[in-house]
């Protein structure tokens, strides 16, 4: 098992693009979930998805759009990058059903800058 | 609502001194506490959790946390730190009908020889 992965490791915007930071997991998640990681602020949650066809927004969904069209991929999307998106995004995924309700595997995160 | 209160961004111990990281929470229901820990250009790694089964959670690298309901606290402790314990830790809590994790703020963890 690959875990959840995630790429670019890496990306500099220029404020107004777009782009999508891809998450994978091959451990048959329904739950995955975005957090971006602030100094000083902790994890913050952004958008989650209980199952492929299901999103919901977290504490901080502005500005970014998620889609789960299968159970493995749930990627973020930013439409208009601004410098407050600046930030390390961690996606992360657990299963529900079978015990693993309290346990989130988390990604290598991406490093995203707009300037 | 749920929160987490980690006092102190920054905690420096020697080596081979005892580790205490302090979480404070607050829950209107019977809360599930996390303590992850992130090593330097790495993601979140779950150290121990607590479940509402033992108050007193063991977790890896020896580290461990007590679960102490009239304090609403969850402090993490190890009892003899490690240079290689030198990370960010993060306390969060889950509570009520929700699967969304609440983080508190981290704190960094340093360690001299």
């Amino acid at each position: 098992n690959a875990g959840v992965t995630q790429t670019p490791k890496f990306q500099v915007l220029k404020t107004g693009q777009s782009m999508t930071l891809q998450c994978a997991q091959d451990m048959n998640h329904e739950y995955m979930s975005w957090y971006r990681q602030d100094p000083g602020m902790g994890l913050r949650l952004i958008h989650y998805s209980v199952g492929a066809g299901i999103t919901d927004q977290g504490e901080v969904p502005n500005g970014y759009n998620v889609s789960r069209s299968t159970t493995e991929d749930f990627p973020l999307r930013l439409l208009s990058a601004a410098p407050s998106q600046t930030s390390v995004y961690f996606c992360a995924s657990k299963n529900i059903a079978s015990g693993g309700l309290l346990n989130q595997f988390f990604g290598p995160g991406t490093r995203l800058t707009v300037l | 609502a749920q929160s987490v209160t980690q006092l102190g961004s920054h905690v420096s111990v020697s080596e081979g001194a005892l580790v205490l990281l302090r979480c404070n929470y607050s829950s209107s229901v019977p809360p599930y506490l996390f303590w992850y820990v992130q090593y330097p250009n790495q993601g979140l790694q779950l150290l121990l959790k607590y479940t509402s089964a033992a108050t007193l959670v063991k977790g890896i690298n020896g580290f461990e946390a007590e679960f102490k309901k009239s304090e609403t606290s969850f402090h993490l402790t190890k009892p003899s730190a490690h240079m290689s314990d030198a990370a960010e830790y993060f306390c969060a809590v889950r509570g009520g009908n929700t699967d969304k994790l609440i983080f508190g703020t981290g704190t960094r963890l340093q360690v001299f020889p």
